[in-house]
């Protein structure tokens, strides 16, 4: 267990529609950071946030969004979602917010959309 | 950009045997971080190890181990007398800046497919 925790573990929604993923950090951690994981774009770094402000943007689309809220958790926002947003997020989590990169992912969000 | 080969898109073994998974990196850090992810199918990423690229000594645990050489360029990693629950898919990565943010994010490979049967 990597003490990151993510909910759902599974959506479907339609498309047009809005979703959110939460994520929350292991105990003490002020980072945490979004991948997504698709069969055509493989694993891919979508964005950071440390102690609630966002530090480092990867290819993350303009339809998606992220906050981290006082209590350090996060939620990856995805609104209009197409065919192609239909992967696996996953969220990780450090106590640092520079240096060593995080090791430690949640067990992931599964997201189809139909 | 830095980036991670992982050549083998699938591997096949029979219970027992010894495999290994090659990992090639580009980068142009000279202060890097190199990972190895597991994958099974029930889909979570579990982390294996973390290496910094000062560090060249290879590593055993238990039946894995990793040979890294930062002349070739590569962070192998070899499974001694694999094992049907080994069968997943394995991911190596590489850390990377962010800009001048001096955060770091995570470039990886495409994943190695493991399968072993019994």
């Amino acid at each position: 267990d990597s003490g990151v925790t993510q909910t759902p573990k599974h959506l479907i929604t339609a498309t047009g529609q809005r979703v959110t993923l939460r994520c929350s950090p292991r105990s003490g951690d002020l980072s945490v950071y979004w991948y997504q994981q698709s069969l055509d774009q493989g694993l891919q770094f979508l964005i950071q946030y440390y102690n609630g402000e966002e530090r480092a943007k990867g290819n993350i689309l303009e339809r998606f969004s992220a906050q981290q809220f006082p209590d350090l958790h996060s939620e990856l926002n995805l609104s209009s979602l197409e065919l192609g947003d239909s992967a696996l997020y996953f969220c990780a989590s450090s106590a640092r917010g520079t240096g060593i990169p995080e090791a430690f992912f949640g067990q992931g969000t599964r997201l189809t959309v139909v | 950009a830095q980036k991670v080969t992982q050549a083998q898109t699938e591997i096949s073994v029979v219970e027992k045997e010894d495999v290994t998974l090659d990992c090639v990196y580009e980068t142009r850090d000279t202060t890097y971080y190199l990972f190895w992810y597991k994958q099974p199918p029930s889909g979570e990423l579990v982390f294996l190890i973390r290496r910094n690229s000062f560090d060249e000594q290879n590593e055993i645990s238990g039946r894995y181990s990793w040979n890294f050489q930062k002349s070739t360029s590569s962070f192998n990693f070899t499974i001694t007398a694999s094992q049907v629950v080994d069968s997943a898919v394995y991911f190596c990565a590489l850390s990377e800046a962010v800009g001048n943010t001096g955060f770091q994010k995570l470039v990886f490979g495409t994943g190695t497919r493991l399968l072993v049967s019994p």
